[in-house]
């Protein structure tokens, strides 16, 4: 059974980053049969997919184009995890943060994490 | 505003049977990119309910099925139950935007 453990602090100031990781159980992040991701959602802009991670021989990285500019996912094969950096928040990037699996649709996400940006 | 349209709210009385529409356009369902549905409790996050389009996971009651047309897509729910009620969000793929998008989501009311 897949289990994705997230981690993180639930605070950031403005202009600063915002990091997450989030631990995989149960499966590999270099499997090259599925996809590790970032979803947000928020009252004002519901659920947000912002980006992935993947390996196929070797990585690559898909971000959403709202937050290319100010986002990285990085995965960590010695620890089994992946993680999401957001450059530069700002309040409008207040929003429970989650981490998922990804094969057909989304089938295993994390608890959720709510980050709130305030100073 | 979302990509992919759905009604912001349906109901019905337990045992009846609801749909859920989800239209998008040329750039996604309708160009032949899969759709996926899930259900999201209060509190918890989404879960997996359909997945390409018409395909139950495991352990998904078979009173949840899914289907595709043209540029549009529908959730049904048979035989309501009250543990139904949640909110339900179809996802695609968006050329334009070269990403994954998600319906602005419906709220499901179990009469």
């Amino acid at each position: 059974q897949v289990q994705l453990q997230q981690s993180g602090p639930g605070l950031v100031k403005p202009s600063q980053t915002l990091s997450l990781t989030c631990a995989i159980s149960g499966d590999s992040v270099s499997s090259n049969t599925v996809g590790w991701n970032w979803i947000r959602q928020s009252p004002s802009r519901g659920l947000e997919w912002l980006g992935r991670t993947y390996y196929r021989s070797k990585w690559y990285n898909d971000y959403a184009v709202s937050v290319k500019s100010r986002i990285t996912i990085t995965p960590d094969t010695s620890k089994n995890h992946f993680s999401l950096q957001l450059n530069s928040v700002t309040p409008e990037d207040t929003a429970v943060y989650y981490c998922a699996r990804s094969r057909q649709g989304y089938d295993y996400w994390g608890r959720g994490t709510l980050v709130t940006v305030s100073s | 505003q979302s990509v992919l349209t759905q009604p912001p709210s349906v109901s019905g009385a337990p045992g009846q049977r609801v749909t859920i529409s989800c239209t998008g356009s040329s750039s996604n369902i309708g160009a032949g990119y899969n759709v996926h549905w899930y259900q999201q409790l209060p509190g918890t996050a989404p879960k997996l309910l359909i997945y390409d389009n018409s395909n139950r996971p495991s352990g998904v009651p078979d009173r949840f099925s899914g289907s595709k047309s043209g540029t549009s897509a529908s959730l049904a729910i048979t035989g309501l139950q009250a543990e139904d009620e949640a909110s339900y969000y179809c996802q695609s793929y968006e050329s334009s935007l070269s990403g994954w998008v998600f319906g602005g989501g419906t709220k499901l009311t179990v009469l």
